[in-house]
């Protein structure tokens, strides 16, 4: 079956400028996390959705990061006022369910969208 | 100190070789713990879950040590399709809910 999309691939846009970055889950999934990954780090976590709701925001660096997700499918990270800094792979990934912790599921990765500030 | 820590690397072994790479995790209260595979510029594939009785998927083992914090991975007889950064993440317990918290990555060179 079909896995985890993201669009664009690849987005370059100017400094202070506003993006969207797509995801769209696997079918049937209900969790859906959103990652930022710079060179030579692991994905750093940024949010979490179950279902519509935003299960947990706390990896969001400030307030110029937003997600949604209205229809419990696809979600669209949103920045505001791009920076240099914001430079970085940004990935998605979803799972059938976040479970009570101590059985997380498996997460499954879109490829990604490459962000360029300039 | 991070919360999950990983050497980065590299480890670079000849084809054929055993290799291990541990990953150490801070919160005594972590849950679910797995084992990824990253390839340069491209997304992270499950590799295996890790469980405290161990777990094995053919040249693969991974173990989880609760009293020391750590989970290892072990490789045997490395092939050169192995070359590859190998990323551990922990679900680390924050605010009622379980937060997915990776590694930087161990990166893996394996020569012929």
């Amino acid at each position: 079956g079909a896995g985890v999309s993201q669009t664009p691939s690849n987005k370059v846009t100017e400094k202070g400028k506003y993006v969207e970055l797509r995801c769209d889950p696997i079918s049937g999934h209900t969790a859906l996390y959103w990652y930022r990954q710079s060179l030579g780090q692991g994905p750093e976590f940024l949010i979490y959705f179950q279902g519509t709701g935003a299960a947990d925001d706390s990896g969001l660096p400030n307030d110029r990061f937003f997600a949604v997700r209205p229809e419990g499918s696809v979600s669209t990270l949103k920045i505001q006022r791009t920076e240099r800094g914001d430079s970085a792979v940004y990935l998605c990934a979803s799972s059938p369910g976040t479970g009570d912790g101590s059985a997380m599921p498996k997460q499954y990765f879109g490829p990604g969208t490459r962000l360029t500030v300039t | 100190r991070k919360e999950v820590e990983q050497d980065p690397g590299p480890f670079n072994v000849p084809e054929g070789a055993t290799v291990a790479f541990n990953c150490t995790y801070s919160n005594s209260a972590s849950q679910s713990f797995f084992w990824y595979r990253q390839d340069c510029r491209k997304e992270p594939k499950l590799l295996m879950s890790v469980y405290s009785s161990g777990n094995e998927d053919g040249r693969f083992t991974a173990q989880l040590n609760r009293a020391s914090q750590y989970i290892s991975l072990l490789i045997r007889d490395s092939k050169l399709s192995d070359s590859a950064t190998y990323l551990c993440v922990v679900n680390i317990p924050q605010g009622g809910s379980y937060i997915p918290t990776f590694g930087r990555g161990t990166s893996l060179i394996v020569h012929p």
